[in-house]
């Protein structure tokens, strides 16, 4: 595609559900990333892919949080029992796989109520 | 630790007015320097990276090195540069992640 597409755009949901991010890099994009952006805050990494390979996921605030990328374009971000603390813009990135300049997608704001 | 600060919140200029939008960062390493801008309701966008020394939109940023400093400037501010600037860092080894900054919001007036 022409950019970085994520859906749903807008997510609502009560506490202690499930809740599944998608994100669509653009096509042959080596490189994806996910950052969590908190209201008032600077985006903050959570996690790494190459390929289908996920290389860093260091930045995942606990093991509630879950990413995948099985065949190496489409990937998913779960996040299972939300919590309010989990309320933010959750933001994908990818790149061809050069350093620092990626494009991202316009985010998925989750808000648990 | 690896950080990215920028010390305004929020900067209000007149049109026309120099604009300069503060950032040091702390890194082991050398790291490389990139802002990112995001306009209302639009998504975030690179706005230069310190290593093409170009110069986009009127805005330039210099690395330095010896203040760990990477402000960007623009010699005379426009409404349409009204927007949230982040100031981010990563290393130069591919797939590095960017860490960035609070941002500060810049909001020329006439």
């Amino acid at each position: 595609g022409a950019g970085v597409s994520q859906s749903p755009r807008y997510k609502v949901a009560k506490r202690g559900q499930d809740v599944a991010l998608r994100c669509d890099p653009i096509s042959g994009h080596v490189s994806l990333f996910w950052y969590q952006q908190a209201l008032g805050q600077g985006p903050e990494f959570l996690t790494y892919f190459q390929n289908e390979a996920q290389l860093d996921k260091s930045g995942l605030p606990s093991d509630r949080f879950f990413a995948e990328r099985p065949e190496g374009s489409v990937s998913t971000l779960k996040i299972q029992r939300t919590q309010q603390e989990d309320s933010a813009v959750y933001l994908c990135a990818s790149s061809l796989g050069q350093g620092g300049g990626y494009t991202f997608g316009s985010g998925t704001r989750l808000t648990v109520v | 630790a690896q950080r990215v600060t920028q010390p305004e919140k929020l900067l209000s200029v007149f049109k026309g007015a120099p604009v300069e939008l503060k950032c040091n960062y702390s890194y082991s390493g050398s790291p490389e320097l990139f802002w990112y801008v995001q306009y209302s309701r639009q998504r975030l966008q690179l706005l230069l990276r310190h290593i093409s020394r170009e110069s986009i939109k009127g805005f330039t940023a210099d690395l330095n090195k010896g203040e760990t400093s990477f402000h960007l400037k623009k010699p005379f501010a426009q409404e349409e540069d009204s927007a949230m600037y982040y100031c981010a860092l990563s290393g130069l080894k591919a797939g590095t992640a960017l860490i960035f900054g609070k941002g500060t919001t810049l909001s020329v007036s006439s």
